[in-house]
């Protein structure tokens, strides 16, 4: 079986604190993709990573970085010095199983960033 | 570029009644992607199609069927529906399949009364 479990369903932190969203994902498949979405209030999902199976390079653009760990089937999504436009919901996805595509969402985490 | 983009923006139907959405893909992508989100969930899988072809069914009702067109916009069509079936339609374009990155519409946003 698939799965991705979002465990943090909302995360409430002040502008310019550091923020972790977990991921933990779960697959037999040895070649799987590993993908985060950010949903703002708008309902438009929008792209910010994706990670192969056979990379476990962590990944940093600007304020976001990514922490994949396959020893623990973990991909975690960190938020430095956040701020007031990071405020929305966060969705982990996997995509395994050959060339056939679709993604498996966790439930998401609401993050609201406080001024 | 424009990218995705899917009609109508907000739709209120009645039980028992037929639905078409619509979604045109990023241009230069062939892979179509049909996904529903219910309110407090993550999306979930219907269908994706790649050269017009259907390459993956998710576990939906066969009330739920879609095609794509050979300039690779979709419809997603729903027969006889159910107040469960209230929730934003998301569609999503991708190179090819979705080992690439996809990227998503807006969505539709379906009421069922």
């Amino acid at each position: 079986a698939q799965k991705v479990t979002q465990a943090q369903t909302e995360i409430s932190v002040v502008e310019k604190e550091d923020v972790t969203l977990d991921c933990v994902y779960e697959t037999r498949d040895t070649t799987y993709y590993l993908f985060w979405y950010k949903q703002p209030p708008s309902g438009e999902l929008v792209f910010l990573i994706r990670r192969n199976s056979f990379d476990e390079q962590n990944e940093i653009s600007g304020r976001y970085s990514w922490n994949f760990q396959k020893s623990t089937s973990s991909f975690n999504f960190t938020i430095t010095a956040s701020q007031v436009v990071d405020s929305a919901v966060y969705f982990c996805a996997l995509k395994a199983g050959g060339s056939q595509g679709n993604l498996i969402f966790g439930k998401g985490t609401k993050l609201s960033v406080k001024p | 570029d424009a990218g995705v983009t899917q009609s109508p923006t907000h739709l209120i139907k009645t039980r028992g009644q037929h639905v078409t959405l619509r979604c045109s893909p990023i241009s230069g992508h062939k892979s179509v992607s049909w996904y529903q989100q219910v309110l407090g969930q993550g999306p979930q899988f219907i269908f994706q199609y790649y050269e017009k072809e259907e390459r993956g069914r998710g576990n939906f009702p066969d009330r739920f069927s879609a095609r794509q067109f050979p300039n690779y916009s979709s419809e997603l069509n729903v027969n006889a529906l159910l107040l469960g079936d209230s929730a934003l339609y998301l569609c999503a374009s991708s190179v090819r399949g979705a080992r690439n990155e996809q990227y998503f519409g807006p969505g539709t946003r379906l009421t069922v009364t």
